[in-house]
C-alpha cells in the first residue's frame, strides 16, 4: 500500500525566513498531493494541492513542487510569519489519501 | 456554505464501554471519510463511503469498529468495546467524488480510561 514519509518532524525558523518541508511517496500511481495545515486543537485545512500532471504550483507565499521520477514533493513557505506556526501534513493519493507524519513548524518573531 | 458537522466534540468513556460518533457532511458531497488521528500523528483513514456504499475499510478494526451511512448523507461510527489505544481524535471529512479537496469536521476527541 501507499506510504508517505515526511521530513523534518520539527522546524524552527525566524520570522521572514523560508521553510521547506519534504515528502516522499511509494505508490507511483499516486496522482494528487495535498498539503494540510493543522493548528493546535483544530481541524486540518487544505493550504495547497498539486496534481501529477503539474510540476509546480504557487499561491502567494506558498509553493509546492513535485518530482514524479523521484516520487517526492515539497512545500515551500517564504517570508514566514508567526501565524504560519502549526503542524503541516503532506498526503498522497491514488485510491485513498495517505498522510505523512507531520512537521511542526515554529516561526519565532 | 455550512461545513462538516460532528458530534459530540468530546467524549470520555471507560474501557470496554461503547461509543458512537455522528457526522453530517457538506451538502452534495457524495464521498465521506472517517479518520483516526492519534496525538502526534497524521490522520489515518478508517473507512471511506461513496454515497451509502463502502469504498475502503481495509484499516477499520472490524472486530470492534463499525460504521454506516444510511441514505448516503449522515454517518455514524461506533466502537464497541473500546480499548485504551482507541484514545484519539476521530475526524470526519467529505468531498466530491475523486481526488479532490477533503473538508474536515472539527473532530471528536475520545479519551478511554
Amino acid at each position: 500500500g501507499e506510504n508517505v514519509e515526511q521530513h523534518p518532524s520539527t522546524l524552527s525558523v525566524q520570522e521572514g525566513d523560508s521553510a521547506v518541508i519534504k515528502c516522499t511517496y511509494s505508490d507511483s500511481a499516486s496522482n494528487y498531493f495535498p498539503w494540510y495545515k493543522q493548528e493546535l486543537g483544530k481541524r486540518p485545512q487544505l493550504i495547497i494541492d498539486i496534481r501529477s500532471n503539474v510540476g509546480e504550483k504557487k499561491d502567494q507565499r506558498i509553493a509546492v513542487t513535485l518530482n514524479k521520477t523521484a516520487k517526492h514533493f515539497s512545500l515551500h513557505i517564504t517570508e514566514t510569519q508567526p501565524e504560519d506556526s502549526a503542524v503541516y501534513f503532506c498526503a498522497a493519493t491514488f485510491q485513498k489519501l495517505v498522510f505523512g507524519t507531520g512537521t511542526r513548524l515554529l516561526v519565532s518573531p | 456554505e455550512a461545513g462538516v458537522a460532528q458530534s459530540p466534540r468530546y467524549k470520555i468513556i471507560e474501557k470496554r464501554q461503547s461509543v458512537a460518533f455522528w457526522c453530517n457532511p457538506i451538502s452534495g458531497h457524495a464521498t465521506l471519510y472517517w479518520y483516526q488521528q492519534i496525538l502526534g500523528q497524521g490522520p489515518k483513514l478508517l473507512i471511506q463511503f461513496q454515497n451509502n456504499g463502502v469504498v475502503d475499510d481495509s484499516q477499520l478494526p472490524k472486530d470492534r469498529f463499525s460504521a454506516e451511512r444510511l441514505k448516503g448523507v449522515d454517518s455514524t461510527l461506533k466502537i464497541q468495546p473500546a480499548k485504551l489505544e482507541d484514545s484519539a481524535v476521530y475526524l470526519c471529512a467529505s468531498s466530491v467524488p475523486g481526488p479532490y479537496e477533503q473538508y474536515f469536521g472539527p473532530g471528536t476527541r475520545l479519551t478511554v480510561t
